[in-house]
């Protein structure tokens, strides 16, 4: 089956930008989706279609593709933003949605 | 308002089956597919099943599959997840999701607060 691989982990100052990667093979040819999920909440969509925004989520958010590595962007981080961050594409040869492995956030 | 409400979370024993219910509002529950998401303790998200708007494809992860049916009524705007043989590793946090559109094969842009499901002697 499918699988996206995400690190553990990432950690960022205040302020500047953490970028979190999400690896799969030919997810070139996938449309990748973020998600937050902050402890004891339900996930958030952040970016849907590799890099469009729902409403109500703020610029700093961005998606991004190149290769076989999607990329969800932070920009200007803040202590708001330490969550779990999950990638999801849909993989058509098994008909199955795929969440990646998930990165958390620490600011 | 949008909204997502799952019930029938339970401990139940090894083997037994539970459904799952999901009351959907605030929009026309038959324009989109629905899917079911769990989180084992302290894990990360796993998709469990998606399903059409029209009920006419459905998709289930492999563990699930032959145990778990997912199933709608667009009448009474209402999503549902038999699990029948549960085992131990069932036991997570299960989501109702919607999906962006009438296929279950895109992003979930809202989601319920979860029903717990613990599988356990």
């Amino acid at each position: 089956s499918y699988v996206l691989t995400q690190p553990p982990s990432v950690s960022v100052a205040p302020g500047q930008t953490a970028r979190i990667s999400c690896g799969g093979n030919n997810i070139g040819g996938k449309s990748v989706h973020w998600y937050q999920q902050k402890p004891g909440q339900a996930p958030v969509l952040v970016i849907y279609d590799d890099s469009d925004r729902p409403s109500g989520i703020p610029e700093r958010f961005s998606g991004s593709k190149s290769g076989n590595t999607a990329t969800l962007t932070i920009t200007r981080v803040d202590a708001g933003d330490e969550a779990d961050y999950y990638c999801q594409v849909w993989d058509r040869i098994s008909y199955q949605q795929v969440f990646g492995g998930g990165t958390k956030l620490t600011v | 308002e949008v909204q997502l409400v799952e019930s029938g979370g339970t401990l139940v024993q090894p083997g037994r089956s539970l459904r799952l219910s999901c009351a959907a509002s605030g929009f026309t529950f038959d324009d989109r597919a629905m899917h079911w998401v769990r989180q084992a303790p302290g894990k990360g998200l796993e998709w469990v099943s998606g399903i059409s708007w029209n009920s006419g494809s459905k998709g289930y992860v492999d563990s699930v599959k032959g145990r778990f049916t997912i199933s709608r009524d667009n009448a009474k705007n209402f999503l549902y997840l038999q699990m029948n043989s549960l085992r131990p590793e069932d036991t997570a946090l299960y989501y109702c999701t919607r999906d962006l559109r009438s296929r279950p094969t895109h992003g979930l842009d809202v989601w319920g607060h979860g029903t717990m499901v613990i599988v356990s002697a």
